[in-house]
């Protein structure tokens, strides 16, 4: 069984400091990764992702993310966030390959960035 | 444009009756998904069908249906037996190969009277 586990349920920060969500997963397999962001009252939008190859994955909006095999973490960084950047953060792990794509999401992280 | 469509996007429900949320793709995608969102849980998966006439349960089946008749559409019928329904609902899809992301509608909010 795979899980996901935000170690941070809040994060609060001012606008142009850098920021890091953390994210630790468990699985007894090769997996994907991905990290999605929500607005209010909003679906998912897809941040980034890893599949496989390097283990530095940029994304949208300047976030980047780092896949650390030997820790099992896929932290995401920014290095200088913006106002708008206020949302929730959900980090999520699909796999096994065959078992219908599921994905596993954390609890998610509240970025909260202030003036 | 493509996308996820789910309607209602605010939904009202009786005790005792059943609804049915919406959620129509014009991806082409061939799997999709319906999760509940709580406050502080995350996301978790209810259903799930990757192909045209089937699906498989996910975590948290109980007092939920679906059905899987056209590619484009997976309706979710909260029955009278799900005791708490009130929550996000979120409906994804996704191409068939594995390494492809789930994509999400913007979410039906289903409240009890």
């Amino acid at each position: 069984a795979q899980s996901v586990t935000q170690l941070d349920s809040q994060v609060p920060v001012f606008e142009e400091a850098p920021v890091e969500l953390r994210c630790n997963y468990s699985s007894s397999v090769s997996v994907y990764l991905f990290w999605y962001v929500q607005y209010p009252n909003q679906g998912l939008q897809l941040l980034l992702k890893y599949l496989s190859g390097s283990t530095l994955v940029k994304g949208i909006n300047g976030f980047e993310a780092e896949f650390n095999k030997s820790q099992t973490s896929f932290h995401l960084r920014k290095p200088s966030v913006h106002i708008s950047d206020t949302a929730e953060y959900f980090c999520a792990v699909m796999g096994p390959p065959g078992g219908g794509n599921k994905l596993t999401f954390g609890t998610g992280t509240q970025l909260k960035v202030e003036l | 444009d493509g996308g996820i469509t789910q309607s209602p996007k605010y939904l009202f429900r009786k005790e005792g009756q059943n609804v049915t949320l919406s959620c129509e793709q014009n991806l082409n995608h061939d799997a999709m998904y319906w999760y509940r969102q709580d406050p502080g849980q995350g996301l978790r998966l209810i259903y799930y069908s990757q192909i045209v006439n089937d699906f498989q349960k996910g975590d948290i089946a109980e007092g939920y249906s679906v059905s899987r008749e056209k590619k484009e559409s997976f309706p979710l019928t909260v029955t009278s037996a799900q005791k708490n329904p009130t929550a996000f609902y979120l409906c994804a899809s996704k191409l068939g190969a594995d390494n492809q992301p789930q994509h999400f509608g913007d979410g039906t909010r289903l409240s009890i009277l």
